[in-house]
């Protein structure tokens, strides 16, 4: 079965402009979280989406958003890039029951110079 | 804000259990105790998870208080593949709080 997949692996962008990070969860599962953890830091939760609704929401500014299509996968879409949004971008899905255990991809790494 | 408090760092010798310890006392009837692990910025890997009951599985056991206040995971033969920062983290069953809250985990070292 295919794990959580996550595109591109690498995305370089310029400051001031837009990224797209995409993500196709489990078969099967419904929910979807993205988080930021930039270099050395933490897993900072950025969105969950589940049947194509937003559930929850991180400290994070508005240029940070996303969206979830009706076979479950997602885009997170970051505007007016700054230098500080460089990161790894990681995704994971499950099921909506909070007893099943959430499954990360392998992420995107987001460089901005 | 994460609801767990993990020691930073943590050193095992290899072929050794390594045991690591989480407190959560504030966790809430509704709430499960999840562990994760990420080995050096790779997506973080799914360990185990319990409600009240002690919990094993192929990779680690996992051992509740019976206050639920605290938790502790065992990884019963250690291996230098092993080395990782390990998350613990309280997931509430369902409703807006569903989602993953990590906190800084601990840096656990295995060594030969």
């Amino acid at each position: 079965e295919a794990g959580v997949t996550q595109s591109p692996t690498h995305l370089i962008k310029t400051r001031g402009q837009q990224a797209t990070l995409r993500c196709s969860p489990i078969s099967g599962h419904t929910s979807v979280y993205w988080y930021q953890q930039a270099l050395g830091l933490g897993l900072q939760f950025l969105l969950w989406y589940d049947e194509g609704e937003e559930r929850n929401r991180g400290n994070f500014p508005p240029r940070f958003s996303g969206r979830q299509f009706p076979n479950y996968s997602s885009e997170l879409n970051v505007n007016a890039l700054e230098l500080e949004d460089s990161a790894l971008y990681l995704c994971a899905s499950s099921f909506w029951e909070a007893n099943t255990e959430a499954f990360f991809g392998q992420g995107t790494r987001l460089t901005v110079v | 804000d994460a609801k767990t408090t993990q020691p930073p760092s943590m050193d095992c010798a290899e072929g050794r259990a390594a045991n690591l310890p989480c407190n959560h006392s504030t966790i809430s009837g509704n709430e499960y105790v999840y562990w994760y692990r990420q080995i050096h910025s790779q997506g973080p890997q799914y360990i185990i998870h319990g409600l009240k009951n002690n919990e094993t599985n192929e990779m680690a056991s996992l051992i509740i208080t019976e206050d639920r206040k605290s938790s502790t995971l065992i990884l019963p033969h250690a291996t230098l593949r092993d080395t990782a920062v390990y998350y613990c983290i309280v997931r509430a069953r369902r409703g807006s709080q569903g989602n993953l809250i990590f906190g800084k985990g601990t840096k656990l070292s295995v060594k030969p």
